[in-house]
């Protein structure tokens, strides 16, 4: 089966950095996602990852380890409109093959 | 167009009911996926369709009944639903090539009473 691991809640303070951890084990793998999903609404696309390394947009960052399975999204200047759940996702190969997605991480931000 | 639009945004049912929800991009994705996410929940998939054609059905009760009529649209039917089956449900598209990541719906919120 597939099992992708996440942190089920976080709490970090407005203005602060956060570090949300992912870790995988996937019967292939193609690609690793992250979507930030605000209650009641439709995830939304942050970031994507197929190589080793940082990948830097803004204040998100995702960074990718394939050999050790792992990934993490990191949130500078935290603002409190960045409480939401954080989904990681995997890719399991090429096309059109749906993906899998980590139970998400609740994010709250606090003053 | 880099949308995929769902309707009806809201959805109130009874359990005799017969809906459809709706779902449709314009983006040529050749893969939509139908989602049902509970609250505090990541989503679970139902169904993907590829190329039009139905590639994955996840074991969905026969109460929800997917149609693709054509490579821009996908509808999902709903008949005699249960109360535990409210909840949003998100369509999805993608691309066969390149980047597969996913383009959702802003989704459907239904009740089931």
């Amino acid at each position: 089966g597939q099992n992708i691991d996440q942190p089920t809640e976080m709490t970090a303070t407005e203005g602060a950095i956060v570090q949300i951890n992912c870790t995988y084990q996937t019967s292939g793998f193609n690609g690793l996602f992250w979507y930030q999903q605000h209650a009641g609404e439709a995830p939304t696309f942050l970031s994507y990852n197929v190589l080793d390394g940082l990948e830097e947009k803004g204040r998100f960052s995702s960074f990718l380890s394939r050999s050790k399975g792992y990934s993490y999204l990191l949130l500078k200047e935290l603002q409190m409109k960045d409480s939401a759940s954080y989904l990681c996702a995997v890719s399991l190969s090429r096309g059109n093959t749906p993906l899998v997605f980590g139970k998400g991480t609740r994010l709250s931000v606090i003053a | 167009d880099t949308e995929v639009t769902q309707t009806p945004k809201h959805l109130v049912m009874g359990m005799t009911n017969k809906k459809s929800l709706k779902c449709e991009q314009h983006m040529g994705h050749r893969a939509m996926y139908w989602y049902k996410q509970k609250a505090k929940k990541p989503p679970e998939l139902m169904f993907v369709y590829s190329y039009e054609k139905l590639s994955i059905n996840e074991s969905v009760p026969s109460r929800f009944s997917p149609e693709c009529p054509n490579s821009s649209l996908l509808n999902l039917h709903l008949h005699a639903l249960q109360p535990e089956d409210s909840a949003l449900y998100l369509c999805a598209s993608s691309q066969e090539t390149g980047f597969y990541g996913y383009t959702f719906g802003s989704g459907t919120r239904l009740t089931v009473v």
